[in-house]
């Protein structure tokens, strides 16, 4: 399985862009990129999927870059209810049943 | 529609008594996952179920866990001989089909050994 890296934890403000950049040097031809955010008390939570280039959904965006070593979740315009873990996955979709999770990316969001 | 639910939300238990835990999917999902998340860190898979069976069982820390799940619905998730190691949160979460990495999670069971 591919391993990812994240940063520890980020701090924002309110109404900022927050980008969120994990690395997967070793990810394969078949792995997909997916992101979950994860509030406390509360299991996590799918915010989106990708292959390559960008993709974009009512809640984020997800830019992967050509060789696909990297990816980098976009949050437009954060509020306080973002303040989460966030979670970069990659597996390929046959197989990745088993949801491998790291430590995760820590992001406050102050007022 | 509902989501996935677990019970207890929280469990305290002696060192070495049993504990179930129980999950109920989304109605219609065939695939259930047991994960296990200790206090700060990232998600531990432990085993999926298909329908009833539980072809991986590979992520069960020792043979004092064991799962099952009847009627590809309600699942339970039993520690034997509780150690204080075991204290996490339990979760539980559900797809629609197997090969598929959006998954529905519950909102865990908080499981204290003293």
């Amino acid at each position: 399985l591919a391993k990812t890296t994240q940063p520890i934890s980020m701090d924002s403000y309110e109404g900022q862009e927050v980008n969120i950049t994990c690395s997967h040097n070793n990810i394969a031809t078949n792995d997909y990129i997916t992101w979950y955010q994860q509030f406390p008390s509360q299991g996590p939570r799918f915010i989106i999927q990708g292959y390559k280039t960008k993709v974009t959904n009512e809640v984020a965006s997800l830019f992967i870059p050509a060789d696909r070593k990297s990816s980098t979740l976009s949050l437009p315009r954060v509020s306080l209810s973002d303040t989460a873990v966030y979670y970069c996955l990659v597996g390929d979709r046959d197989s990745s049943y088993k949801l491998i999770f790291g430590s995760g990316t820590r992001l406050l969001v102050r007022p | 529609g509902a989501g996935v639910s677990q019970s207890p939300s929280n469990k305290v238990t002696e060192k070495g008594k049993d504990v179930e835990l129980r999950c109920d999917p989304i109605s219609g999902h065939t695939a259930l996952y047991w994960y296990r998340q200790r206090l700060g860190q990232g998600l531990e898979f432990l085993i999926y179920f298909q329908g009833n069976s539980a072809p991986d069982k590979s992520g069960l820390p020792s043979d004092r866990f064991s799962a099952e799940r009847t009627g590809e619905s309600v699942s339970t998730l039993t520690i034997q001989r509780t150690q204080q190691e075991d204290s996490a949160v339990y979760l539980c979460a559900s797809s629609s089909y197997l090969y598929t990495d959006t998954q529905y999670f519950g909102p865990g069971t908080r499981l204290t050994v003293l």
